[in-house]
């Protein structure tokens, strides 16, 4: 069993709707939980950093952590064309600094 | 500022070669961290480095080494290739979780095919 478990997609949906894309993962040591955005052929961008459980808003992104599910959620309102993209997210623990543990990533494509 | 730089963006190699990748992190930064990410896959951790010392790794084989120079930039090298290590090669930068936060930058890769 993978440590990070991500739907790899592909995820399309029609230009402003409400986007939903989730991981759950095994490891109850995990604290810092983000989400990055992937474009074709580039580096990883970060999009949302949360530690512990909660919610995080950032313009039309929000992170969601559910620690007693082990499940987190990223969120994106009013999608536009441009965010279609791989969407990974990672986790790491406290004391394993910067060791992230990668899901498999969901690509997401946003219709005109 | 520059961000985190990685050089050469793509790689040729046939089997058996070695190789090395190449990277400077962001401006201020000093950690390290090297990832494989094979074709559809997410990325994996393969080792990372402060105070020029690999402080943890990744399941990986110690074909795969680095090294860190006091500038912080960082070297990743690959011996005895084999047609799986082809994969896009990331580097990230961060700090040692000063602070709490453990952000990590990503650099845009160096695509090493392997033929």
């Amino acid at each position: 069993q993978k440590e990070v478990e991500q739907d790899p997609g592909p995820l399309s949906v029609p230009e402003g709707a409400i986007v939903s894309l989730n991981c759950t993962y095994s490891n109850s040591a995990f604290q810092y939980f983000m989400w990055y955005r992937q474009y074709s052929r580039k580096g990883p961008e970060l999009l949302m950093y949360t530690y512990s459980s909660g919610n995080k808003e950032d313009g039309r992104f929000t992170a969601q952590v559910d620690k007693s599910s082990k499940y987190i959620s990223l969120f994106i309102r009013d999608s536009q064309p441009s965010d279609s993209a791989t969407y990974l997210c990672a986790m790491s623990g406290v004391y394993n600094f910067n060791k992230f543990y990668f899901g498999s990533g969901t690509k997401l494509n946003v219709k005109p | 500022d520059a961000g985190v730089t990685q050089s050469p963006t793509h790689l040729i190699k046939t089997r058996g070669q070695q190789v090395t990748l190449r990277c400077s992190p962001k401006s201020g930064h000093d950690t390290v961290s090297w990832y494989q990410q094979a074709l559809g896959q997410g990325p994996q951790f393969i080792f990372q480095y402060y105070e020029e010392e690999e402080r943890q790794r990744g399941n990986f084989p110690d074909r795969f080494s680095g090294h860190q120079f006091p500038n912080y930039s960082s070297e990743l090298n690959v011996n005895a290739l084999l047609l799986g290590d082809s994969a896009l090669y990331l580097c990230a930068s961060s700090l040692p979780g000063q602070g709490g936060k453990t952000e990590a930058f990503f650099g845009q890769g160096t695509r090493l095919t392997v033929v």
